[in-house]
């Protein structure tokens, strides 16, 4: 139990094309997932976090604009990566909240390497 | 105050041997600890985790003692494999929304 698909798991996109990523729950419904950037050899960073039916609550820093967020089911959050330049490519990451009380636990989807030309 | 500090950053352990991750916290709101497994090109897989009610937590080879005094807890790694080469993240969370904060990583290699 507790799995979490990432579609794509690779992209290639040229500079200034805009690229989704989703994020799926597939055997459990999640109201909170988040989405985490990570570069190599380093530490994951978070990004946002995505409620379902509200507006995704962005990390100092993060330009909202640029990545936005739609959680729109209790199984699926979306992380579009609009105008995308050479310095967004990184490894993407989302996490889906388990409903195990006030500290639950976050599985990891499998992540996406995207790759801006 | 959100910082989570692991250590070492590396870590060389030969097969068989006991392999021995720390981390630190300051935030006393954290009440919930777990332990990710990374492999390379791969998500981080959650491997054990422990709440503060607790002292020690024992899943097969990997065990995580907690010292809430100290705000410091550990990860070993009994009978290491070649296979549990990876990356290790701690993480703490249980503040306001859910969120974790992770460690820096730490690279385990073990030899055979």
């Amino acid at each position: 139990g507790a799995v979490v698909s990432q579609h794509p798991s690779w992209v290639i996109c040229k500079s200034g094309t805009s690229v989704k990523i989703e994020c799926r729950s597939l055997d459990f419904q999640a109201t909170t997932m988040f989405w985490y950037r990570q570069f190599p050899k380093q530490s994951l960073m978070l990004m946002a976090t995505s409620n379902e039916g509200s507006k995704a609550t962005y990390e100092q820093g993060v330009e909202k604009d640029k990545f936005l967020i739609n959680h729109a089911s209790l199984t699926l959050s979306t992380l579009t990566v609009t105008s995308a330049h050479p310095e967004d490519s990184s490894f993407y990451i989302c996490s889906a909240l388990g409903t195990s009380g006030a500290s639950g636990t976050q599985y990891f989807g499998p992540g996406t390497r995207l790759l801006v030309l | 105050q959100q910082q989570v500090k692991q250590s070492p950053q590396s870590l060389i352990v030969q097969k068989g041997g006991i392999s021995i991750i720390n981390c630190a916290y300051e935030n006393t709101a954290f009440d919930y600890f777990p332990w990710y497994q990374q492999f390379p090109g791969k998500g981080p897989a959650l491997l054990i985790a422990i709440r503060p009610d607790v002292s020690e937590k024992k899943e097969g080879r990997f065990t995580i003692s907690f010292n809430k005094s100290a705000k410091q807890f550990s990860l070993h790694i009994m009978d290491s494999q070649p296979g549990d080469s990876a990356t290790y993240f701690c993480a703490a969370g249980g503040n306001a929304g859910n969120m974790l904060t992770f460690g820096g990583g730490t690279r385990l290699m073990v030899k055979p």
